[in-house]
């Protein structure tokens, strides 16, 4: 399968609150997970990707947490801003094989910080 | 570098109209790819190209088709368009160099058709 499931659909948190999304997916030949950052009436675009072989990564105020064997991988935010409201989404590809970078992405979250 | 540049931003269309939607990058990547997004649904593949000359479909391809002539280009055509066309799409771009992929999307082109 190439599903990629993501949830919640919608996200509201205050300013400095901590909004986590999660992903699950099923193909294990997926082994790459970016997750992408779009702003209304805009492309998305790369804000952070981990592959499996660690379970962590961290850049600046944007953490991703994967878990191999759940085959689940979820992205935290640090204290949250009003300029992070913007639709998040999850996506995975089988970047070692023969996908050409194709990426299968989750249904999207739409995150408001409000201030 | 102008990065990935998509025209129109905005169309509308009639029921059975055709249009091309035209994709230009110029950070001279091999790889590129068209989706669409419709709320709630992420976006899907369309149609993806590895080079100029080669073209293959993606997971949505009905009514879509894709032409790759040079490195730079990558328009999709429409030829008989249907209301169930009317989405956003995107364009992208991509290098396999070093083993890490990474896709830089155009600002999109917003399409109704009615």
């Amino acid at each position: 399968q190439q599903q990629v499931k993501q949830s919640p659909q919608s996200l509201i948190v205050q300013k400095g609150g901590i909004p986590i999304i999660n992903c699950a997916y099923e193909n294990t030949a997926f082994d790459y997970f970016p997750w992408y950052q779009q702003f209304p009436g805009k492309g998305p675009a790369l804000l952070i990707a981990i592959r499996p072989d660690v379970s962590e990564k961290k850049e600046g105020r944007f953490t991703i947490s994967f878990n191999k064997s759940a085959k689940q991988f979820s992205l935290h935010i640090m204290d949250s801003q009003p300029g992070d409201s913007a639709t998040y989404f999850c996506a995975a590809s089988d970047a070692g094989g023969t996908s050409y970078g194709k990426l299968t992405f989750g249904q999207g979250t739409i995150l408001t910080v409000h201030p | 570098n102008a990065g990935v540049t998509q025209t129109p931003k905005f169309r509308i269309l009639k029921i059975g109209q055709s249009m091309t939607l035209q994709c230009t990058q110029d950070m001279n990547h091999n790889y590129m790819y068209w989706y669409r997004q419709d709320p709630g649904m992420g976006l899907k593949l369309i149609y993806y190209s590895v080079g100029a000359g080669i073209t293959d479909k993606g997971e949505v391809p009905n009514g879509y088709n894709v032409s790759r002539s040079t490195t730079e280009d990558f328009p999709l055509r429409l030829e008989l368009a249907a209301p169930s066309q009317t989405s956003v799409y995107f364009c992208a771009s991509s290098s396999a160099s070093g083993g890490h992929l990474r896709e830089f999307f155009g600002p999109g082109t917003r399409l109704t058709v009615l």
